[in-house]
């Protein structure tokens, strides 16, 4: 089955970079029918998609708007896992942060465990 | 950016009873393919969200018939035909046609 391990430091410092690891048992980061997912769940904002990457033929990164130009999410095929990267960080950027696959047209099925993240000076 | 509005935003249940969510989205999520866009999750008290319905009215893997899922329009209902107490959580619908954006969330109680 299926199972999301995610990785990475609970506390950064304001204006550095959040790094977090999601590493893949069961299924396979360039796998033509999903698609690698990180979404972070905040009181304030609630469950909020953050970005996705995707292999069909070439990789594929999407973003959202809120985080475009601060976030990178990347593939690594060797050790079967994805990353994200999420700089310039303020407090509003707490959060739990999850990974999670989603399947062409299917949903997100396959969530990781959670992982707090808290942005402090 | 498409805005997914639920409601209520908390219900309590009494065990056995039935129990509507409501979710409102800002535009269509039609697609061309005749499907709606649309998801249901479930998150339980301390765990990740867990998928229940897709595409509007599929039942995901494991998931009990007493959920199901139906649309009007751009409105989306999630019922449950008979509350049991496994079923508190807060429960949120999500769009899938332009990438993801989740609702508020419902929260579930029981009486």
């Amino acid at each position: 089955q299926v199972q999301l391990q995610q990785s990475g430091p609970g506390l950064v410092k304001t204006s550095q970079t959040l790094s977090l690891t999601c590493a893949i048992s069961g299924d396979s980061v360039s796998s033509d029918s999903a698609a690698w997912n990180w979404i972070r769940q905040s009181p304030s904002r609630g469950l909020e998609w953050l970005g996705r990457t995707y292999y069909r033929s070439k990789w594929y990164n999407d973003y959202a708007v809120s985080v475009k130009s601060r976030i990178t999410i990347n593939p690594d095929t060797p050790k079967n896992q994805f990353s994200l990267q999420l700089n310039s960080v303020t407090p509003e950027d707490t959060a739990v942060y999850y990974c999670a696959r989603s399947i062409s047209d299917m949903g997100i099925d396959h969530w990781g465990q959670g992982a707090l993240v808290t942005v402090s000076s | 950016d498409i805005v997914m509005t639920q409601s209520p935003l908390s219900l309590a249940v009494t065990p056995g009873e039935p129990a509507s969510i409501f979710c409102r989205s800002s535009q269509s999520l039609l697609h061309t393919n005749g499907y709606n866009y649309l998801d249901w999750y479930l998150q339980k008290p301390g765990q990740s969200p867990q998928l229940l319905i897709y595409l509007g009215s599929n039942r995901a893997s494991g998931v009990p018939d007493r959920f199901s899922g139906s649309t009007s329009g751009t409105d989306f209902t999630l019922k449950i035909s008979r509350v049991e107490a496994e079923d508190v959580g807060v429960y949120y619908c999500m769009q899938a046609l332009q990438t993801f954006t989740f609702g508020q969330g419902t929260r579930l109680e029981i009486k």
